[in-house]
């Protein structure tokens, strides 16, 4: 157990929708990591919030927007839907803003239909 | 950007060794990383290098080349829990972003 959680598990949905994925870093983490792995794409990182601020970004669709709260836990927002979207959902935290090591929650799993 | 390239799969024997090689074209660099994942579950963190040399972690190690723009992570004492897929990423210079390769699957047999 990485200390980190995620929520939902499993989330089905169908096309056009919009999910809200959720993230609490391990305690005393500052920084949040959002990736999507897929079968074709493998792991890619999207986006970083640090202390609250978004650090760095990766090839984050317009569709999906995330932000990181005072309590720093995260939330990723994914809207209009599309099959290409299902994929596995990755959030991970680090002490500081290099994130030499960051710790992995178990994903949520997006199905869309 | 970053071209990250690795072998997609290798096999080797309970007690063997196996060396997982991973090679990068970057426009930055500050960092080489490695992770395991196992099949379902979250990647872990296994190494990270930002210097030339070998960086040893009990079983496992880890060495980094910056002039060549290569790493390898090396499995010692395989064990049969260390069926997974294990992941090299590179960091870029400027942001703290990760690149992952698509991962090497070692499959360990008895």
């Amino acid at each position: 157990d990485s200390g980190v959680t995620q929520t939902p598990k499993h989330l089905i949905t169908a096309t056009g929708q919009r999910v809200t994925l959720r993230c609490s870093p391990r305690s005393g983490d500052l920084s949040v990591y959002w990736y999507q792995q897929s079968l074709d794409q493998g792991l890619q990182f999207l986006i970083q919030y640090y202390n609250g601020e978004e650090r760095a970004k990766g090839n984050i669709l317009e569709r999906f927007s995330a932000q990181q709260f005072p309590d720093l836990h995260s939330e990723l927002n994914l809207s209009s839907l599309e099959l290409g979207d299902s994929a596995l959902y990755f959030c991970a935290s680090s002490v500081g803003e290099a994130g030499n090591e960051q710790f992995f929650g178990p994903g949520t799993r997006l199905t869309v239909l | 950007g970053q071209n990250i390239d690795q072998p997609t799969e290798m096999t080797a024997t309970e007690g063997a060794i196996v060396q997982i090689n991973c090679t990068y074209q970057t426009s930055g660099f500050n960092g080489l990383f490695w992770y395991q994942q196992h099949a379902g579950e979250a990647p872990t963190f296994l190494s990270y290098n930002v210097l030339d040399g070998l960086e040893e972690k009990g079983r496992f190690s880890s060495f980094l080349s910056r002039s060549k723009g290569y790493s390898y992570l090396l499995l010692k004492e395989l064990q049969m829990k260390d069926s997974a897929s294990y992941l090299c990423a590179v960091r870029g210079y400027n942001d703290y972003k990760l690149s992952f390769g698509a991962g090497t699957t070692v499959t360990v047999r008895a």
